[in-house]
Formats: C-alpha cells, sequence, structure tokens
C-alpha cells in the first residue's frame, strides 16, 4: 500500500530558486495538507485542500502556493526560495468520512534546505 | 482558536518502567483529541484517538491514553516502555465546531528516550 507519497525526499536550494513538492495519495481521500515541521515548533499548517480544484490558507501560507488539479494529488510551490523556509515538509490526506474523528496519514516527508 | 501545550521536550525512561508522556488542550467546543508518533527520518504515524466515551483509549504498540476533561490534558502512557518505543510523540487537537478544514493543531512534540 502505497498510501501518501512525497516527491522528492531531499532538495537543496540556492535562495531566490523555485520549486514544486508533489504530494500523492491513492485513497481516494478529500482532504489533503501540507505542514512544515521546524524544532520546538510542531507541526505548522501551510495549506489546505477540501477537495479537488479548491485550497484555502492555514497557519503560515505566505511565500508558498498550493494547487490541486487532481483528485490525488496536492502541489505545494515556492515561487522565490528564501533560507527560513528550510524546513521538513510533511503532506497529510484524510477521507471525508467520519468528520471531525477522522485521522490523517502522512507522507514521509521532504527535507528542504534553502542556502 | 485551538491550541495543544506538550510542556515536557523531552522524557527519559528506564526499559520495562512505565512512561508518561503530557498533553493539555484547549478548545472552543468538545474536543477530538489524537496522538502521533514519529520515528527518525520517517512520517507520523497515527496512535490512539478519543472521540468520546470511555477515557481510556487504547491504541497501537500497547500504548494507551487518557483524557480527563476537568484538567483538559489528554497524557499518553504505557505500562512497559521498550527502547523501540523511542521516538518523537505529537499530541494534536481538532475541534468538532463544524470548521470545514478539520485541521489537526498539533504540540510541539516530546522527544521520549528510552534508556536500556
Amino acid at each position: 500500500n502505497a498510501g501518501v507519497t512525497q516527491t522528492p525526499k531531499f532538495r537543496v536550494l540556492k535562495t531566490g530558486q523555485s520549486m514544486t513538492l508533489l504530494c500523492a495519495q491513492d485513497m481516494n481521500h478529500e482532504y489533503m495538507y501540507w505542514y512544515r515541521q521546524d524544532p520546538g515548533m510542531g507541526l505548522r499548517l501551510i495549506h489546505y485542500s477540501v477537495g479537488e480544484g479548491t485550497t484555502a490558507k492555514g497557519e503560515v501560507p505566505d511565500g508558498y502556493n498550493v494547487s490541486r488539479l487532481k483528485k490525488q494529488n496536492f502541489l505545494l510551490g515556492l515561487e522565490s526560495a528564501a533560507p527560513s523556509q528550510t524546513s521538513v515538509y510533511f503532506c497529510a490526506s484524510r477521507p471525508r468520512g467520519g468528520g471531525a474523528t477522522a485521522e490523517a496519514f502522512f507522507g514521509q516527508g521532504t527535507r528542504l534546505t534553502v542556502v | 482558536a485551538q491550541s495543544v501545550a506538550q510542556p515536557e521536550d523531552q522524557v527519559n525512561v528506564a526499559e520495562g518502567n512505565p512512561l508518561t508522556v503530557k498533553c493539555t488542550y484547549s478548545v472552543s467546543g468538545n474536543p477530538y483529541l489524537f496522538w502521533y508518533v514519529q520515528y527518525p527520518n520517517r512520517g507520523l504515524q497515527f496512535l490512539l484517538k478519543y472521540i468520546t466515551g470511555d477515557n481510556l483509549v487504547k491504541g497501537s504498540y500497547g500504548f494507551e491514553a487518557e483524557f480527563n476533561k476537568s484538567q483538559t490534558s489528554f497524557h499518553l502512557k504505557k505500562p512497559s516502555a521498550l527502547v523501540s518505543d523511542s521516538a518523537l510523540y505529537f499530541c494534536a487537537v481538532r475541534d468538532n465546531s463544524g470548521a470545514g478544514s478539520y485541521q489537526l493543531t498539533f504540540g510541539k512534540g516530546t522527544k521520549l528516550s528510552v534508556i536500556p
């Protein structure tokens, strides 16, 4: 079972470069999320999507854009990378069924370093 | 706004001893509470959740958690720790107010080290 797959696993960017992180899930989940994890700060929500073609801002959206053109994919874009965006990025998904009680499933993470 | 506090950055426990990882929460409505575990260089894995009913919730790998509404706490416990339990543990909360995103709010995490 693939579950939630993130691509790439590691990346080093130069300041000002752009890149896209891909999240793919094969569980037919409606909801998808992008988090960033920083030491001592837990996970913070960047953007989320409640269905194909819809996205919304989370807690720390600045400097990121997202797209959900297909139900199974959720893309996170960095328009002009900054050292402050050095972090580990996690994608998660969950089904609509179960309302607020359903647990989320996480990908293995993307470790991004901006130099 | 909902929030989660994990007051201990790190917990050390000897193998075979009971362990507790603490979590307190704040939500406007009734809480849905979750524990996740993160092993090194891995994503988060779901351990257990409290939705309603029995205050003692049992989950994966022998872990359990006790919901205490009056103390707004949801501490993670295990009767006998294993070295393989060493990992980063996250408590998370989601309220049932009907907000569309059903997003989870995470604590900062507690690093558990089980000493052989």
